[in-house]
């Protein structure tokens, strides 16, 4: 499967624990970026990667949140203290820069937080 | 405030029947505008785009046209089959802001054999 991956597909927590997600994007695609989806609504962006480089945080992204992508490759996203309204589906995309600006983003099938 | 809405959260048509999804966008700056499908626990996956540049693209049952003027955008899908039955957003992108699609709400469409 050539596709993107994320893990764990489900997570279930306690308030106030911390929880750690990965991504694998295409192995070619040298952008990343994380979504957080709640019920009814769309995905919302939080934040994406250049190779290793974290270019843009949306102010979704809270202090509890960071975001890493240390060799360009995977990357994996914690949230410290989780809360109740941290409780989403975390999508991970991936794609290949392309200036032409038809570059397609690609999603793994994402993490279910539930925050007890 | 929501810069893309889809208005009908949900949508059922008849197997065989034209589907129309429809999505509003704000901000005319948008250049970009494109169609996911979300099956349940699967991420979002790509269907179609089109460019400012033009107001309609096709692609074999499904084709999207654009109406700068209005600011919508609506997805045909025809004729609809049962597995066609998914969640579709639609997303903006602006040519500046390579990096960042604003997605809609999406419509749940359910079609009926």
């Amino acid at each position: 499967d050539t596709g993107v991956s994320q893990d764990p597909r489900h997570k279930i927590t306690k308030r106030g624990q911390n929880v750690t997600f990965r991504c694998d994007p295409i192995s070619e695609h040298n952008r990343l970026y994380w979504y957080r989806q709640t019920l009814g609504q769309g995905p919302e962006f939080l934040t994406y990667f250049q190779n290793e480089a974290q270019l843009e945080k949306s102010r979704l992204l809270s202090d509890r949140f960071s975001a890493e992508r240390p060799k360009g490759s995977f990357s994996t996203l914690e949230i410290q203290r989780t809360e109740q309204g941290d409780s989403a589906m975390y999508l991970c995309a991936s794609t290949k820069l392309n200036f032409g600006g038809t570059d397609t983003q690609y999603f793994g099938p994402g993490t279910r937080l539930t925050v007890l | 405030d929501q810069q893309v809405k889809q208005n009908s959260p949900s949508l059922s048509v008849q197997e065989g029947r034209i589907s129309i999804l429809n999505c509003d966008y704000t901000n005319s700056m948008f250049d970009y505008f494109l169609w996911y499908k979300k099956y349940p626990a699967e991420g979002p996956t790509f269907l179609i785009s089109i460019s400012s540049i033009k107001d309609k693209n096709e692609d074999g049952r499904f084709t999207v046209f654009l109406n700068k003027s209005a600011k919508h955008l609506s997805l045909h899908i025809v004729p609809s089959q049962p597995g066609d039955s998914a969640v579709y957003f639609c997303a903006v992108r602006q040519e500046t802001s390579y990096d960042k699609v604003i997605f809609g709400p999406g419509t749940s469409l359910s079609v009926i054999p």
